[in-house]
């Protein structure tokens, strides 16, 4: 696709449910991040994927946080046991790769709602 | 987010400029961006600084000086458009790190 895309654009889930949500990088790119954002507050940075690298998980927030990424493309994020607090924006970037010095690219992000 | 530093908020009044400072640690430093970010959007680049200096682009200019670990955004000629979040974004160790954002609402 032309842009980063994400889904579903919007989830509501029930407290203790698991959820995962996708995420289509820009074609080509070899670097895909997660980022998390509540509420009137700025990027938590969650996990970063380049390449065929070992990721990034240095951000996620607690083991019920887990990411894939399946060759190379499509990543999805899972979020089990969910919690209230995990209530936010979980927004998805991707840029060519650490060789060219060029913006990421965000999808439109998914909002999450633990009810 | 890993001592990326941005003043929360700023006002100032329609056609009026406004300078958004953001200050980050220098270690593994690889280039710095500047976000905007509207209500409820994703965010969209606006500018990416490697080299000290002023890089200009229209009503926004960029400043950087690795050596002090220092940025700003320059907004001239303000439109309420402009009302919105700025994030500045430090490249380290090829991995993007994002202030907390400056939310900047402009005023008739």
């Amino acid at each position: 696709g032309a842009g980063v895309s994400q889904s579903p654009s919007n989830k509501v889930t029930e407290k203790g449910k698991d959820v995962e949500l996708r995420c289509d990088p820009i074609s080509g790119h070899t670097a895909l991040y997660w980022y998390r954002q509540s509420l009137g507050q700025g990027l938590e940075f969650l996990i970063y994927f380049q390449g065929n690298s070992a990721p990034d998980k240095s951000g996620l927030p607690s083991d019920r946080f887990s990411a894939e990424r399946t060759g190379g493309s499509v990543s999805t994020l899972t979020i089990q046991r969910t919690q209230q607090e995990d209530s936010a924006v979980y927004l998805c970037a991707s840029s060519p790769g650490p060789d060219s010095y060029t913006e990421a690219f965000f999808g439109q992000g998914t909002r999450l709602t633990v009810v | 987010g890993q001592n990326i530093d941005q003043p929360t908020e700023m006002t100032a009044t329609e056609g009026a400029i406004v300078q958004i400072n953001c200050t980050y640690q220098t270690s593994g430093f690889n280039g710095l961006f500047w976000y905007q970010q509207h209500a409820g959007e994703a965010p969209t680049f606006l500018s990416y600084n490697v080299l000290d200096g002023l890089e200009e682009k229209g009503r926004f200019s960029s400043f950087l000086s690795r050596s002090k670990g220092y940025s700003y955004l320059l907004l001239k000629e303000l439109q309420m458009k402009d009302s919105a979040s700025y994030l500045c974004a430090v490249d380290r160790d090829y991995k993007l790190s994002f202030g907390a954002g400056t939310t900047v609402t402009v005023r008739a």
